[in-house]
């Protein structure tokens, strides 16, 4: 059964285009997350939300905004994609991050984004 | 600042035993994690480490020296389908920052 699920696996769309991207789990966990991750490259925290404590990196571009309005869903919006916004989006989740004790992250399969 | 490093690429035939090594430089650590990733796939969680030593979890183990800042996971009797991008990963806060990764290529 999928715990962390992504909605599209492929996400088309035009430059400066808003588009969202959408992540829902049926683990209970806490801690929701959003990472970037381009070819053969190592997958870039962008935000992370603690229950409702959002967390944005120093080097996310304002460009890149975050919603959770509830323990399950957590969403990206891109307000005006470029073309160097193309790349896999991952969400994963962990239980309570650091405050506790596991330290598994648990991830979507990921959309992959596409800027013509 | 913060890294984490590994190799880019290593090669092995089936049945061999292959180390990844990771050394990192973080502002806070709460431990250091290892996740495989195959072409077009989400990264699964493999093995983790808070304390030094040695874990292992079937033909993977993984080691951690927290005052070398120094880690590895160790791959035996590798199989074709081991044959993914491996990274290591620190927990610092509550962010995990993840290596650039270690393309593993498992040939007959």
């Amino acid at each position: 059964d999928a715990m962390v699920i992504q909605n599209p696996r492929y996400q088309v769309t035009q430059f400066g285009k808003p588009v969202t991207l959408s992540c829902s789990q049926t683990l209970n966990h806490n801690v929701m997350y959003w990472y970037q991750q381009k070819s053969s490259q190592a997958p870039k925290l962008l935000f992370h939300y603690y229950d409702k404590d959002f967390n944005n990196e120093a080097d996310t571009p304002d460009n890149f905004q975050s919603r959770r309005p509830n323990t399950s869903f957590c969403f990206l919006d891109i307000r005006s994609p470029g073309l160097g916004d193309a790349a896999m989006y991952l969400c994963a989740t962990s239980r309570e991050g650091v405050r506790g004790s596991n330290e598994k992250l648990f991830f979507g399969s990921g959309t992959q984004l596409s800027v013509l | 600042g913060q890294s984490l490093e590994q190799p880019s690429e290593v090669t092995a035939v089936e049945g061999a035993i292959v180390q990844i090594n990771c050394t990192y430089q973080t502002s806070g650590f709460y431990g250091l994690s290892w996740y495989q990733q195959h072409d077009g796939g989400a990264p699964t969680f493999l093995s983790y480490n808070g304390l030094d030593g040695l874990e292992e979890t079937g033909r993977f183990s993984s080691f951690l020296s927290r005052s070398d800042s120094y880690g590895y996971l160790l791959l035996q009797e590798l199989q074709m389908k081991d044959s993914a991008s491996y990274f290591c990963a620190v927990r610092d806060t509550d962010d995990m920052r993840f290596g650039a990764g270690t393309r593993l290529t498992v040939k007959p």
